[in-house]
């Protein structure tokens, strides 16, 4: 089946620090790929997606690009800000090994903290 | 803006007990989903509906969860006996159809067995 996996957190950084969070996957077709946000307290809002290979998605300075060749899809941002704190999740749907078309399989989440 | 709804916030139930969780979704929107998300972990889809049709309910405990969407709207998630395995953050979320487009999600329920 789908699985998403990311790389072990949490993630501290200082304000204005490169930040890059890893994500890989194993699907058996061609999935969409999204980058989630929870906030504390708060539900999980998509920060970014892309749904074919070399795609990028962007937005509020995060970005990820559809790796295919090497089934990644790694966030970035050049310069943190505190308010960047929260939990990111790597998502997957429509990979073709889940039981349903729009079943969003998740990786384990990132807690991230930036530091003034 | 408008935004999935669910109640309870939070809800504290003893071990045995029954306990029922209520979603609305964005207007207009067909697809639904319950997840469930253990502390430390992502998400797990539990089930999915496509207006008010079960679409993969493959990982909902059966035994002890049921969900219904019965006209297609809102939708609720009951839990009955609740087991201290539950606890967990309970989150709704819909889309405008299946497949590739933003799921928007609730602010979800925190349940506590005890």
């Amino acid at each position: 089946g789908d699985s998403v996996t990311q790389m072990e957190g949490p993630v501290t950084l200082s304000e204005e620090a490169f930040l890059t969070i890893n994500c890989t996957y194993t699907a058996t077709g061609y999935p969409s790929l999204f980058w989630y946000v929870q906030y504390p307290g708060e539900g999980l809002q998509l920060l970014l997606k892309a749904t074919k290979a070399d795609d990028k998605g962007s937005n509020k300075g995060f970005e990820a690009t559809y790796r295919k060749e090497t089934t990644s899809f790694h966030l970035e941002k050049g310069s943190v800000q505190v308010s960047d704190s929260a939990v990111y999740f790597c998502a997957l749907s429509g990979g073709g090994g889940g039981t349903s078309y729009g079943k969003l399989t998740f990786g384990q989440g990132t807690i991230l903290t930036v530091h003034p | 803006e408008a935004e999935v709804a669910q109640s309870p916030r939070y809800k504290i139930t003893e071990k045995s007990q029954a306990v029922a969780f209520w979603c609305d979704p964005i207007s207009g929107h067909a697809t639904l989903y319950w997840y469930r998300q253990i502390l430390g972990q992502g998400p797990e889809l539990l089930v999915q509906f496509q207006d008010e049709s079960v679409v993969d309910d493959s990982q909902l405990p059966k035994d002890r969860f049921s969900a219904e969407r019965l006209k297609g709207v809102d939708s609720t998630l009951k839990i009955q006996p609740a087991e201290l395995g539950d606890s967990a953050m309970y989150l709704c979320a819909s889309s405008f159809h299946q497949g590739g487009d933003e799921q928007y999600f609730g602010p979800g329920t925190r349940l506590t067995v005890t």
